[in-house]
């Protein structure tokens, strides 16, 4: 089946500092991958959908200097997080369409703890 | 915008009994798609839905789509410990080129043992 592997599926850092996230699809490609963040005990919130060789778009809300979104191939999206702040912290997940049969698959998920 | 309502938030029931979970959306969708996600972990598609009336059945788990391509459920018979996580329904708008869903916030399900 579909997979996309995302990384790191945990990180801590400093106020202050900037994060990378990756996200590959591994046995597809993706022109469009979707970027979202889920706080504790909540529902997943669209962030962006970023587009292959194309600027990401990103829901109203989410600052586009903040979250740097790069989709260079079919096959691989990042997610930066920049000069990551406390309450950046959340548990941000990935996904792309892997078709009809599969719906979108999701990545596992990173937990960005920013202390 | 495109709203998906889910209820009820949590249900927690005796294992054995049945579960059902309730999407609406305020906007026609071209499919719309259930997800679980075990606490920890990321979100497992179950099953999608395109057909208006559409009714797809996995094992104990029943799904059905709404005539008017609006609103959805997911129905479990006979709840397993293993049923335990929450549960999305995400639905896909239906204008020309829409890949993004929309999810609901979920149905958390507790099973008793």
């Amino acid at each position: 089946g579909a997979v996309v592997s995302q990384h790191p599926s945990r990180v801590i850092c400093k106020s202050g500092t900037s994060v990378k996230i990756e996200c590959r699809s591994l046995d597809f490609q993706a022109t469009t991958m979707f970027w979202y963040r889920q706080f504790p005990k909540q529902s997943l919130m669209l962030m962006a959908t970023s587009n292959e060789g194309s600027k990401a778009t990103y829901e109203q809300g989410v600052e586009k200097d903040k979250f740097l979104i790069n989709h260079a191939s079919l096959t691989l999206s990042t997610l930066t997080v920049t000069s990551a702040h406390p309450e950046d912290s959340s548990f941000y997940i990935c996904s792309a369409y892997s078709g009809t049969a599969n719906g979108y698959t999701f990545g596992s998920g990173t937990r960005l703890t920013v202390v | 915008g495109q709203q998906v309502m889910q209820i009820p938030q949590y249900q927690h029931v005796q294992e054995g009994e049945d579960f059902t979970t309730y999407c609406n959306s305020s906007t026609t969708l071209s499919n719309i798609q259930w997800y679980k996600q075990r606490p920890g972990g990321h979100p497992v598609f179950l099953i999608q839905l395109v057909k208006s009336g559409e009714v797809k059945k996995q094992k104990r788990l029943t799904f059905q789509f709404g005539e008017a391509k609006k609103n959805s459920s997911l129905h479990i018979t006979a709840t397993q410990t293993t049923d335990v996580g929450t549960y999305f329904c995400a639905g896909r708008g239906s204008g020309a080129g829409s890949y993004q869903l929309t999810f609901g916030k979920g149905t958390k399900l507790s099973v008793i043992p």
